[in-house]
């Protein structure tokens, strides 16, 4: 299958310091990939889809400026958790779908990112 | 808006037999996907089933199986003979038909496989 990579899988970062995350499809090109973060024991929350060439979509509640999301290429979206805190500290994982796959084709994960900020 | 039901936080189920995990949703569209993901505690992510809402066959991949009721808006996943390696976490989750349409997930089921 499809494979999307997630970088890095771990991160521990002082508070008020940004952090980036990157999310690369390794064989296969996306023009939308979605960003989600999940808190210990719960669901997968979008926080926003990110769209190649323009600006990302924020869901409700989710602040853009501190959420930033860049989609520079079919292959590679990133987030860059601005002036983090402790209360950032969370699972972030993304996901994409390959274009040239069918309607019913499965969305793929990468591995996550476990964010602390201390 | 779209929203995903699953009611059953967690679940003790004995070795080799069967388990039903609920799922249940709402939507407006006319046309979606449903899918079944499965996590275990590395934190990935690992597709299990998918499910079409015109598809008149309940989706099956080897051991799981969808058992779609559309009228009742239900998408229960069936896992049949479990094994140990099935405890995990397990999402249900809702698309629409476009690829690029955003996923909504449920609040998981926490399985648990008894030796």
């Amino acid at each position: 299958g499809a494979v999307v990579s997630q970088h890095p899988s771990w991160v521990i970062c002082k508070s008020g310091t940004s952090v980036k995350i990157e999310c690369r499809s390794l064989d296969f090109q996306a023009t939308t990939m979605f960003w989600y973060r999940q808190f210990p024991k719960q669901s997968l929350m979008l926080m926003a889809t990110s769209n190649e060439g323009s600006k990302a979509t924020y869901e409700q509640g989710v602040e853009k400026d501190k959420f930033l999301i860049n989609h520079a290429s079919l292959t590679l979206s990133t987030l860059t958790v601005t002036s983090a805190h402790p209360e950032d500290s969370s699972f972030y994982i993304c996901s994409a779908t390959p274009r040239q796959g069918g309607w019913n084709t499965e969305a793929f994960f990468g591995q996550g990112t476990r964010l602390t900020v201390v | 808006a779209q929203k995903i039901t699953q009611t059953q936080p967690g679940m003790f189920v004995q070795e080799k037999e069967a388990v039903t995990l609920d799922c249940t949703y709402d939507t407006s569209d006319q046309s979606y996907g449903l899918f079944w993901y499965k996590q275990p505690s590395s934190g990935e992510m690992i597709f299990l089933i998918y499910q079409g809402s015109y598809d008149e066959q309940n989706a099956t991949e080897g051991r799981y199986s969808l058992n779609f009721q559309k009228a009742r808006k239900s998408a229960n996943l069936v896992i049949s003979a479990s094994q140990l390696g099935d405890s995990a976490m397990y999402f249900c989750a809702m698309r629409g038909l476009n690829r690029d349409d955003k996923i909504i997930f449920g609040k998981g089921t926490r399985l648990h496989i008894l030796p």
